[in-house]
């Protein structure tokens, strides 16, 4: 069965430090990996996408980072702010279907994170 | 950038009543929209794939009677909710990737829509 697992499932840090979020996946085949901002109550916002080929990828303070072998990526976010405060969501994409171009999507439960001043 | 517009955003209705929920792709046509269910503190629930022209796919245990999706064009999809029960409430968000997206191509979400039931 694929499922992808995230972990911690809740986090809070003071503002200005960095954290980093683990998601563990067993998706196979595997098309791609992304990472989701969720604010509450609002639709998530893509950070990144990874293929399998790819390490890691940047977003601003955000960095996500792709070990295909060992089926793991993590998000490191640097020097928080007040407005990181969201769920992050990591989504694995399956191999495209027959006709269509878009592999079937595994989400991740999300790491809520709270950022304290 | 995609903008993705979800409507209404949030939504009382009383039990029995029929509720319809639009999303629609405001700069760029979408061939395919998805329509997800979310619990408090859980992640998204795929309910069903809406592609233009063409009848939904449903996930296994969404009942397609009970929530009937219309993609009559490119650039909108419908979600009603019939007959709505208290269970019903939830968190309902679509999503839309750009006509002839590749499967590494964003996946550009609406603000949701919260539903509550009476």
């Amino acid at each position: 069965k694929n499922q992808v697992e995230q972990s911690p499932q809740s986090l809070i840090i003071l503002e200005g430090k960095n954290c980093t979020l683990q998601c563990n996946y067993t998706v196979s085949p595997f098309s791609n990996l992304r990472w989701y901002k969720q604010d509450t109550g609002r639709g998530p916002v893509s950070l990144t996408i990874m293929t399998f080929s790819e390490n890691t990828k940047s977003n601003g303070r955000y960095t996500a980072t792709l070990d295909a072998d060992t089926k793991q990526s993590s998000l490191h976010i640097t020097a928080s702010q007040l407005s990181d405060s969201a769920s992050y969501i990591c989504v694995v994409s399956g191999p495209y279907a027959g006709g269509t171009s878009y592999g079937k999507l595994t989400f991740g439960q999300g790491t809520i994170l709270t950022v304290h001043p | 950038g995609a903008v993705v517009s979800q409507h209404p955003s949030r939504v009382i209705c009383k039990s029995g009543t029929s509720v319809k929920i639009e999303c629609r792709s405001l700069d760029f046509q979408a061939t395919t929209m998805f329509w997800y269910r979310q619990f408090p503190k859980k992640s998204l629930m795929l309910m069903a794939t809406s592609n233009e022209g063409s009848k939904a796919t449903y996930e296994q245990g969404v009942e397609k009677d009970k929530f009937l999706i219309n993609h009559a064009s490119l650039t909108l999809s419908t979600l009603t909710v019939t007959s709505a029960h208290p269970e019903d409430s939830s968190f309902y968000i679509c999503s839309a990737i750009r006509d002839r997206g590749f499967g590494n191509s964003p996946l550009h979400f609406g603000n949701g829509t919260r539903l509550t039931v009476t």
